[in-house]
């Protein structure tokens, strides 16, 4: 059974600072990995979606890259602004297109 | 131009209660997924089904009933409702089965079971 768990739960950083979110899975056995954001009361957006084959995926300001075999991934956000703020939850995907979800690193970033 | 909608968006009910919850999606996708997200907002798959056949059912108590008429729609209906059962439930969809599609999720419909 999959398990998914990612570091730290909170971070609270300075405007402009670049951050890492970390995210460790238990079954390296995985398709892809995805990473989400959620704001407050609303649903969930895909940022990166990083396949098995690869070893990084950019998109603007965010790169997340993938260990598979060591069963880690991390979001690294560059320069981050105060919109960036929300849970970051990351997602690797099994057999059956079944993401399984960590708890997520609620980010803030302070004007 | 809505990806992934749902209906209602809250719920309020009380115990006993049977209600529906209804997804849509305008993307010509072909895989919809029911999440729970409890209050800890831990976020988990309940159903998923590929052109209106149930694929995933995770061990999700049988008053949960998904129904797909068509593979535009998969609806959730929940008997007897229970205070446990509130949550925030979301719909997804994803191009098919086959691995490397990103899944797409509604806004979600917070129910709350009183």
């Amino acid at each position: 059974k999959q398990e998914v768990t990612q570091i730290p739960a909170a971070l609270s950083v300075p405007e402009g600072e670049n951050l890492v979110l970390n995210c460790s899975f238990t079954d390296s056995a995985i398709y892809n990995l995805q990473w989400f954001r959620q704001d407050p009361g609303k649903g969930l957006t895909s940022l990166l979606l990083i396949q098995s084959s690869q070893r990084e995926q950019t998109s603007g300001r965010l790169n997340a890259s993938l260990d598979k075999s060591s069963g880690r991934s991390t979001l690294y956000i560059a320069a981050s602004q105060p919109g960036d703020s929300a849970t970051y939850l990351c997602a690797p995907e099994t057999s059956g297109s079944r993401l399984t979800f960590g708890e997520g690193t609620q980010l803030t970033v302070n004007p | 131009d809505t990806a992934v909608s749902q209906t209602p968006k809250y719920l309020v009910t009380q115990m006993g209660n049977d209600k529906s919850i209804k997804c849509e999606q305008n993307l010509g996708h072909d895989t919809m997924y029911w999440y729970k997200q409890d209050s800890k907002k831990f976020l988990k798959i309940m159903f998923s089904y590929n052109n209106k056949e149930l694929i995933i059912n995770e061990t999700v108590p049988n008053r949960f009933s998904p129904k797909s008429p068509d593979k535009a729609h998969l609806n959730l209906h929940i008997n007897s409702l229970e205070l446990g059962d509130s949550a925030v439930y979301f719909c997804a969809s994803s191009q098919d089965l086959r691995r490397g599609y990103e899944q797409y999720f509604g806004p979600g419909t917070r129910l709350t079971v009183t």
